[in-house]
């Protein structure tokens, strides 16, 4: 069975303060993962596309990195605006490639 | 561009009430989906449509029903509702399964 696990489930960070989110997953043969933002009270809204180990993507203070096993989205010297969860998904196995979510982080900045 | 929209935005049932939720798109996407939104428990896939004309079940499917009105248009109909439907509901679109999803604002339900 297709998993995808994000952790962790929440991080508190002050402005400045750089960190990681984690999302492991099982699947067989990777056919890409996603990393969505979600402010609250709006749907999911597309970060990264990642298809192969050793990707790396970038946008603003977030770079997001795949392995074969996991994923990282790093974010360098966070501020307030960042404040959102944080959400990866991976085609499943069969057939329909239909995304399988993790979770998702919560992540805080504090000023 | 729309992207992709959903209404009502806000919802109170009671018990047994029936609703259909509308959702479109304008980016000429094949696919679409609903999912619903519980604390705790992530995004998970109600119904799904690969194309226009063709339906599958998702991972929660029970008390619920879809439609592919066309193209642009995936509806979603609780016909008796329960509390244990009380959620928000997103639905999303790509061009195709595998590709990136696009997600309308939500869907908040309340039934009492």
């Amino acid at each position: 069975e297709d998993q995808v696990t994000q952790s962790p489930e929440a991080l508190r960070l002050q402005e400045g303060e750089s960190s990681s989110l984690n999302c492991s997953y099982t699947v067989s043969g990777l056919r890409g993962l996603f990393w969505y933002r979600q402010d609250p009270g709006k749907g999911p809204e597309f970060l990264f596309t990642l298809y192969s180990a050793g990707e790396e993507k970038e946008k603003e203070r977030l770079k997001a990195t795949l392995t074969k096993k996991e994923s990282f989205l790093h974010i360098t010297a966070p501020k307030p605006e960042d404040s959102a969860t944080y959400l990866c998904a991976v085609p499943s196995s069969g057939g329909s490639y239909i995304p399988t979510f993790g979770r998702g982080t919560s992540l805080i900045v504090h000023p | 561009n729309a992207g992709v929209t959903q209404t009502p935005k806000f919802q109170v049932l009671k018990t047994g009430q029936s609703m259909t939720l509308q959702c479109a798109q304008d980016m000429n996407h094949n696919s679409m989906y609903w999912y619903r939104q519980d604390p705790g428990m992530g995004l998970r896939l109600i119904y799904y449509s690969a194309s226009e004309g063709t339906t599958d079940k998702g991972e929660v499917p029970n008390g619920y029903n879809v439609s592919r009105l066309n193209k642009r248009e995936f509806s979603l109909r609780l016909e008796s509702a329960a509390p244990s439907q009380t959620s928000v509901y997103f639905c999303a679109s790509s061009s195709g399964s595998r590709e990136t999803q696009y997600f309308g604002p939500g869907t908040r339900l309340l039934v009492l």
